[in-house]
């Protein structure tokens, strides 16, 4: 059984560009969720993807989009990025979308992405 | 809206006294709880949840919905539970988000 794996593990952006990372969900998951975690805090929840559709979102503005492809592999795309998106993301799969199986999620290790 | 409390950000307590970490959480339907554990230079990980009502590495926790409070408990600390842990709520059947709160960090003094 192979583990939520992300890419990169580290990156540094400048204020205004545009970022992509990106998640291998669990094998067996269908489901993918993102979060970001700022310093000291816990994760929020940025959105979840279920079978290549956006099943729901945090409150976080449109320049946050994603993608899931067949596989449920999964992408977080940031446009015009601003210093306080400076942050851990994290991916988590699930086996379901919803219910008790969305709760049971299994993360990744994190992308920290710094935008100076 | 959905909101979970974690009021100590970090707990200190000697090998072999116990163990509570506070929750409560803020929901008005019948919410599901719960608690994930980072290690040092782990991953963030399920530690358990309230529907499974089960115990694992001697930590227990149980949903008081008159308090809506999911406190995690163990009565006697061992080094190694030294980590961050995260109480989390899952608002149920038909959702797909998880609101964690913004962790407490136990440590275990030898």
């Amino acid at each position: 059984e192979t583990g939520v794996t992300q890419s990169p593990t580290h990156l540094i952006k400048t204020r205004g560009q545009q970022v992509t990372l990106r998640c291998s969900s669990q094998s067996g998951h269908n489901t993918v969720s993102w979060y970001q975690q700022a310093l000291g805090q816990g994760p929020q929840f940025i959105f979840q993807y279920y079978r290549e559709e956006e099943n729901g979102r945090g409150n976080f503005p449109p320049r946050f989009s994603g993608l899931q492809f067949p596989n449920y592999s999964s992408e977080l795309n940031v446009n015009a990025l601003e210093l306080d998106d400076s942050a851990l993301y994290l991916c988590a799969s699930s086996l379901g979308a919803s219910g008790l199986y969305s709760g049971t999620q299994y993360f990744g290790p994190g992308t920290r992405l710094l935008v100076l | 809206a959905q909101r979970v409390t974690q009021p100590e950000k970090l707990l200190s307590v000697f090998k072999g006294a116990p163990v509570e970490l506070k929750c409560n959480y803020s929901y008005s339907g019948s919410p599901e709880l719960f608690w994930y554990v980072q290690y040092s230079r782990q991953r963030l990980q399920l530690l358990l949840r309230h529907i499974s009502r089960e115990s694992i590495k001697g930590f227990t926790a149980d949903l008081n919905k008159g308090e809506t409070s999911f406190h995690l408990k163990k009565p006697f600390a061992q080094e190694e539970d030294s980590a961050m842990y995260y109480c989390a709520l899952h608002s149920g059947a038909g959702s797909y988000q998880l609101t964690f709160g913004k962790g407490t960090k136990l440590s275990v003094i030898p």
